[in-house]
């Protein structure tokens, strides 16, 4: 199974901060990696896919990058409706596996 | 629009057994397959299994092999996911999502929360 480890698990930032994200997998998904967003109550959306694909409708201050075994998603200028958990998950092999989540608060 | 709608959440017996539905609407059923996934209380996000609606295939987590049976209505454009012998540990919000091959679920169903409690 490939085993995906996020970090931070929780961060605290500021309106208008940039936010970096690192899901780290244990053997390369290719490039067959995806990131959502949760929200209190709410279920997952996708936000990129294929590591660095921004979803229709989604703010372009998301973005994703990374390759091989390391991904980032970044969040540039973070906005009051950004604070959510983010995960990652690989869609390479079975079983598809998530990340452990980032939460992100206002700090 | 493409929307899933599942039924709404149950509270079972060890032991027991559950049918969370999952209705689609806003395209064509058979095109896609559907992905469960589960939420337990503060846990990450885990996938069950999927099928394929056009033909009925099913791939399951060997975490949950044996104990979980998706199945699929064509006519009521409907998945369907059943968990046997519940135990406390099933206790999470299932979700249903529509598959989107390498890129990714979307959407999600709104989520069942299905409680395991003596």
């Amino acid at each position: 199974d490939i085993q995906l480890t996020q970090s931070p698990s929780f961060l605290s930032a500021s309106v208008g901060d940039r936010v970096t994200i690192t899901c780290r997998a244990s053997q390369g998904p290719s490039n067959y990696l995806a990131w959502y967003q949760q929200k209190p109550g709410k279920a997952p959306k996708l936000l990129i896919y294929a590591a660095f694909t921004l979803e229709s409708g989604v703010p372009s201050r998301f973005s994703g990058s990374g390759s091989g075994t390391e991904f980032t998603l970044t969040i540039n200028s973070l906005q009051p409706e950004d604070f959510a958990t983010y995960y990652c998950q690989q869609l390479n092999s079975y079983p598809l596996t998530f990340g452990g989540g980032t939460k992100v608060e206002i700090k | 629009q493409v929307h899933l709608v599942q039924s709404g959440a149950e509270v079972k017996k060890p032991g027991a057994s559950v049918k969370v539905s999952c209705k689609a609407s806003g395209y064509t059923f058979t095109s896609d397959a559907m992905h469960w996934v589960r939420q337990a209380p503060g846990q990450r996000l885990e996938w069950m299994g999927w099928i394929n609606a056009a033909n009925g295939n099913t791939k399951y987590s060997q975490k949950f092999q044996g104990r979980v049976t998706i199945t699929w209505d064509t006519s009521a454009n409907a998945a369907y996911m059943e968990l046997s012998s519940l135990r406390s540990e099933d206790t999470a919000i299932y979700y249903c999502a529509k598959d989107r091959g390498p890129t990714g679920f979307s959407p999600w169903g709104q989520g069942t929360l299905i409680t395991v409690s003596s």
